[in-house]
């Protein structure tokens, strides 16, 4: 059973701070990253893709992968509250069918 | 329109009704998906369709009938659901392959009563 872990949270960081949300995955040879936002009620929105090891920036996202450690994690600098949000980890099928979705990871931002 | 567009966005229904939900994509997607949402619990895919042929059911129950006429647009038809199947339902898109993730429609969220 080829899985997508996230530890669900809730994760409560102050306002200004940075979220660090991680994922790991059992699938070796998976090729595509994702990480979705989801609003409590709304659909997934896709806000950070990746497929090389490193670090990708957008705005006041970063997200990393590695791997070798089958790992991935998103980085939300100068947390807002309106980023509060459950946050799914995705993972290509490494035979190419579809996406694994993580169980997500419930983020609130205190203002 | 643009996007995945999803109706209706809620309903409700009885245990003895049919009903369906509708799915219409307007990005030149080849493959469209079907998920279901419960409170608190994670996605899961319910049926995937390539070039409008079915590619998976993922175990979901006779209850549940997809409809794929063309590679826009998706139905799920519904008839003797249960109040447990109460959830958001969620269409998905995409080009095929997956190197470019999903995008969803708006769900429609059913309550069985």
């Amino acid at each position: 059973q080829k899985e997508v872990e996230q530890n669900s949270g809730p994760l409560s960081v102050p306002e200004g701070a940075i979220a660090s949300l991680n994922c790991t995955y059992s699938d070796r040879v998976s090729q595509s990253f994702f990480w979705y936002r989801q609003y409590s009620g709304k659909s997934p929105e896709l806000i950070m893709s990746i497929y090389s090891n490193g670090d990708k920036e957008d705005g006041r996202f970063t997200a990393q992968l590695n791997k070798a450690s089958q790992y991935v994690s998103l980085l939300i600098r100068d947390s807002q509250p309106s980023d509060s949000a459950t946050y799914l980890c995705v993972v290509s099928d490494g035979q190419g069918g579809k996406l694994i979705f993580g169980q997500g990871t419930e983020l609130s931002v205190k203002p | 329109e643009t996007g995945v567009t999803q109706t209706p966005r809620h309903l409700v229904m009885g245990m003895t009704n049919k009903k369906s939900l509708k799915c219409e994509q307007h990005l030149g997607h080849n493959a469209m998906y079907w998920y279901k949402q419960s409170a608190k619990k994670p996605l899961e895919l319910m049926f995937v369709y390539n070039f409008k042929e079915q590619t998976e059911n993922n175990s979901v129950p006779s209850r549940f009938s997809p409809e794929c006429p063309n590679s826009s647009h998706l139905f799920l038809h519904l008839h003797t659901l249960q109040p447990e199947d109460s959830a958001l339902y969620l269409c998905a898109s995409s080009q095929g392959g997956n190197n470019y993730g999903y995008t969803f429609g708006s769900g429609t969220r059913l309550t069985v009563v």
